[in-house]
C-alpha cells in the first residue's frame, strides 16, 4: 500500500500565478478530501469527493479555488490567480467509506505565494 | 455544524510521565472520534479511534475515553517517550451519514528527556 501521494511537496510561486496541486488516493478508497492547514485556522476541510463526485465544497474559500477528480486515482486542487494569503500546507486524504473509517493523509504540499 | 474544541494547545511533559489531551464536541449525532499525530513535515497519521458504542479503547501506551453524555473525549499517553513529541489532533464525524471530520485546533506535545 503506497499511501496517499501528493505532488509537489513544495511549491513557491509569485502571486497571480496559477497553482495546481495533485493527489493520488489509496486504491479502492471511495472518498477523497482536500484540507488546508495554517497556524491561524488549523486544519480546514476545503472539499470532498465520493466516487469522483464533489459532495461538499462549502469550505472552498472563493472562486479562485477549484478542485476536480477526473477518475478514481487522481484529483487536482487549482488556485488561479494565487495570492499570498493562500500560503499554507495543503493535505489530501482518502478513506474507503462504509462503516466509520479513518482518513489516510498524504504528506502535504507546502505552498508559498510571494 | 460540528465544533470541536481541544485543550491544551501546548503540553510539555517529562519522559516517562503521562500526557492527557481533552476535546469537546457540540453535535450529539457525532459517532466517530479519531486521534491523529502529525510529525514535522508529515501528514497526520491515525493513532487511535473510538466509536460511540464504546466508552474506552486502549492500544499499548495510548488510550482514549469517550463520555457521550458530556460530549467529551480524551487521549491518554502513558510512559511518554521522546518520539511521542508531535502535534496531536482530535476529530469528530457523523459517519456514515457524513464523512467530514471536524478537527480540533491541535496540541503540541513536547516530551523532555
Amino acid at each position: 500500500d503506497a499511501g496517499v501521494i501528493q505532488s509537489p511537496r513544495h511549491e513557491v510561486t509569485e502571486m497571480g500565478q496559477e497553482v495546481t496541486l495533485r493527489c493520488k488516493p489509496i486504491s479502492g478508497h471511495d472518498y477523497l478530501f482536500w484540507y488546508r492547514q495554517t497556524m491561524m485556522r488549523g486544519l480546514e476541510l476545503l472539499i470532498y469527493f465520493n466516487n469522483n463526485v464533489p459532495i461538499d465544497d462549502s469550505g472552498m474559500p472563493e472562486d479562485r479555488f477549484s478542485a476536480k477528480m477526473p477518475n478514481a486515482s487522481f484529483s487536482t486542487l487549482k488556485i488561479q490567480p494565487s495570492e499570498p494569503r493562500d500560503s499554507a500546507v495543503y493535505f489530501c486524504a482518502s478513506t474507503p467509506g462504509g462503516a466509520p473509517q479513518p482518513q489516510h493523509f498524504g504528506d502535504g504540499t507546502r505552498l508559498s505565494i510571494l | 455544524g460540528e465544533n470541536v474544541e481541544q485543550h491544551p494547545s501546548t503540553l510539555s511533559v517529562q519522559e516517562g510521565d503521562s500526557a492527557v489531551i481533552k476535546c469537546t464536541y457540540s453535535d450529539s449525532a457525532s459517532n466517530y472520534f479519531p486521534w491523529y499525530k502529525q510529525e514535522l513535515g508529515k501528514g497526520s497519521q491515525l493513532i487511535i479511534d473510538i466509536r460511540s458504542n464504546v466508552g474506552e479503547k486502549k492500544d499499548q501506551r495510548i488510550a482514549v475515553t469517550l463520555n457521550k453524555t458530556a460530549k467529551h473525549f480524551s487521549l491518554h499517553i502513558t510512559e511518554t517517550q521522546p518520539e511521542d513529541s508531535a502535534v496531536y489532533f482530535c476529530a469528530a464525524a457523523r459517519a456514515p451519514n457524513d464523512y467530514k471530520l471536524s478537527f480540533g485546533a491541535g496540541t503540541t506535545v513536547t516530551v523532555r528527556a
